[in-house]
Formats: C-alpha cells, sequence, structure tokens
C-alpha cells in the first residue's frame, strides 16, 4: 500500500529559527510535492521535485527552500521562521505528473 | 490563470439525504480533473476524471466531468455520518502540477 510519511505531526518553533520537514515515500515515485493548507485559501503548492537534485518552484516559494538528495526523501526548509508561515503543510508523491498524488498525514507547524 | 472553484463551500445534511458537490476550472490546458476527501488527516484519492460524459462510480460515491462548460459534480447518494469531510477538487493543466480548489466542507447531522 501506498505510505508518504511526515516526520513529525505537530511542530511548535520560535520566529527566526530554522525549520527542517521532512517527508519520506516508499512507493518509488519520481515526483514529490509540498502544499501548505489554511482555510478559505485550500491547498496552495510551495515546491515540488521530479528527480533527484531537480526542484521547481510552485505558487508560494517566498520564505521557503527544498533539498531532495535521495529519491524517497522530500525535505522542506524554513529559512528565517515567520508568524506568517504558521499552517498546515501537506507532503505528496506521484508516480507520473498528472497521475493522483498520494498525501502524507501533514504537519500542523506552529510559528510562535 | 489557472483556476478551480469549488461550491457550496460548507454544506450540513441529515442523514441519508443525496448531495452533489460542485466543481468548475478555468483552463488553459486541461488534462484531468480529480477528487479527494480529507478528514482529519491525508487527502484521500476519490476519482479522476479525463473524458466527458463518464460516469466514475464506487459505492455510494460517483462523479462526472463536462469539459463543454468546464465542470464537474461529486454525488453521495444516502449519505452516512462517515462521510463527513471536507471534499477538495483539483485540475492538472497539462504540467507537473495540480490546482486546488478550496474545498467544500460536509457535515452529516445523523
Amino acid at each position: 500500500d501506498v505510505k508518504v510519511t511526515q516526520s513529525s505531526r505537530y511542530l511548535v518553533k520560535r520566529t527566526g529559527e530554522k525549520v527542517f520537514l521532512e517527508c519520506v515515500q516508499d512507493m518509488d515515485h519520481e515526483n514529490m510535492f509540498w502544499y501548505r493548507q489554511d482555510p478559505g485559501l485550500g491547498l496552495r503548492l510551495i515546491y515540488f521535485s521530479y528527480d533527484v537534485k531537480m526542484k521547481e518552484k510552485g505558487d508560494i516559494p517566498e520564505g521557503y527552500s527544498v533539498s531532495r538528495e535521495k529519491k524517497e526523501r522530500f525535505s522542506l526548509i524554513l529559512e528565517s521562521a515567520s508568524t506568517n508561515q504558521t499552517s498546515m503543510y501537506l507532503c505528496a508523491s506521484s508516480f507520473v505528473p498528472f497521475q493522483p498524488q498520494h498525501f502524507g498525514d501533514g504537519t500542523r507547524l506552529s510559528i510562535l | 490563470e489557472d483556476k478551480v472553484v469549488q461550491s457550496p463551500l460548507s454544506l450540513v445534511v441529515h442523514e441519508g439525504d443525496t448531495v452533489t458537490l460542485n466543481c468548475s476550472y478555468e483552463v488553459t490546458n486541461f488534462r484531468s480533473l480529480l477528487w479527494y476527501k480529507q478528514e482529519k488527516k491525508a487527502p484521500t484519492f476519490l476519482f479522476m476524471l479525463t473524458s466527458s460524459g463518464i460516469e466514475k462510480k464506487s459505492g455510494r460515491l460517483s462523479s462526472i466531468l463536462d469539459k463543454k462548460e468546464l465542470f464537474s459534480i461529486l454525488n453521495i447518494t444516502a449519505t452516512q455520518t462517515g462521510d463527513s469531510a471536507v471534499y477538495l477538487c483539483a485540475a492538472n493543466f497539462g504540467n507537473e502540477k495540480l490546482t486546488f480548489g478550496t474545498g467544500t466542507r460536509l457535515t452529516i447531522i445523523p
């Protein structure tokens, strides 16, 4: 069965900290995605990756970076966390771009 | 700009009712439309639609796409409390990305 695992369900950090969110998939998928989900705004794409060491900006990349050193792992980095980055973060993966994406359970991140 | 709009934003019905959720899109290079169900955790995939007029069905859920009028509907018959969730619609516009609507929050009252 498809499995996307996010390292933390809940995370509390302070303004200015560097924050790492980790995502691992066990399906040998080429494509991985990071979204944030906010009330009234739906899911918005931050970054995605279609291959190891490859990354593309999504719709709201500002304040974020990503790393994909291995196929199964995609990390989201908040370089200097700010309160407006408090949100639910969802990781997803898919085998090919236009096939259904499989989601992790999400990380609810609070920046104080 | 690629855009997906869902309606209604929220819906409250009684158990046993039938509901219809709507998803419309503005397209530049449409490829597919997907429906997801999100309870407290990960969105789970329901349907992917690529062709007009072909109904996809899974138990009490069904969905259809109209590429001429640029919309899709998700029907749930004989609703149960376990159907309470946020239903997400997303479209692929011929690239690697999905564009999501804001979702419809469905609440089923026993």
